[in-house]
């Protein structure tokens, strides 16, 4: 079964410091996603990305994030100076169309710890 | 405003005993209605989603849900649990364009042998 890929499975950074979470989607998914899960609390959406451009961001998502298709498979997710508030799991998530008949896919995740 | 709840945050249960985990929703549009499980290290995996028709839906893994408008609840169920059903279980609801998932809580699954 085809799987969304993430790495690298954990990362420690030093506070300020710019990280880039990797992912991978299923191959013919046109629709991605950032979520995090802060320990102990919900999962959050972060952000959608469809046609090389973000679809929808939440008030999360300010100036220090950013996200990337550089090659037409990788997915990044950018922190650019990480604070310890960061620190979370973070899923990347992908969908080969939209409506009902369509579910996401996630992948493993990334265990962000800032220090 | 948009919300999930999942009252129990955590739930323990024998191994062959039947399971109900429990969530409710506020959505103003008509939701798009999700469970995932998700077990230690490991993402999250869909088991099972309903967006129309019957409001019965199966999943994977032997689990099952019932969306009841009228109470706004998804709840799963499954007739006999397995040691290895142990993980955390997430309810999410989306918009029927499936932009972003709002999420609840999660349930802490645990099975006695």
């Amino acid at each position: 079964e085809p799987e969304v890929t993430q790495t690298p499975s954990h990362q420690v950074t030093q506070m300020g410091q710019e990280v880039i979470l990797r992912c991978v989607p299923i191959s013919n998914h046109l629709y991605f996603y950032w979520y995090r899960q802060i320990l102990g609390q919900k999962v959050e959406f972060l952000v959608s990305f469809y046609n090389n451009e973000i679809s929808e961001k939440s008030e999360i998502f300010d100036d220090q994030f950013s996200v990337e298709r550089p090659d037409g498979s990788n997915f990044t997710l950018k922190i650019r100076s990480t604070k310890l508030e960061d620190s979370a799991m973070y899923f990347c998530a992908s969908r080969e169309g939209t409506g009902g008949l369509y579910g996401y896919t996630f992948g493993s995740g990334t265990r962000l710890t800032v220090v | 405003a948009q919300s999930v709840t999942q009252p129990d945050i955590h739930i323990t249960v024998s191994e062959g005993a039947s399971l109900e985990l429990r969530c409710n929703y506020s959505y103003g549009a008509t939701p798009y209605l999700f469970w995932y499980v998700q077990s230690p290290g490991q993402g999250l995996q869909l088991l099972l989603k309903y967006f129309s028709g019957d409001t019965l839906v199966q999943g994977i893994k032997g689990f099952e849900a019932e969306f009841k408008r009228s109470q706004s609840s998804f709840n799963l169920r499954k007739p006999s649990v397995h040691w290895s059903d142990a993980a955390e279980y997430f309810c999410a609801v989306g918009a029927q364009d499936n932009r972003k998932l709002i999420w609840g809580l999660g349930t802490s699954l645990a099975v006695n042998p």
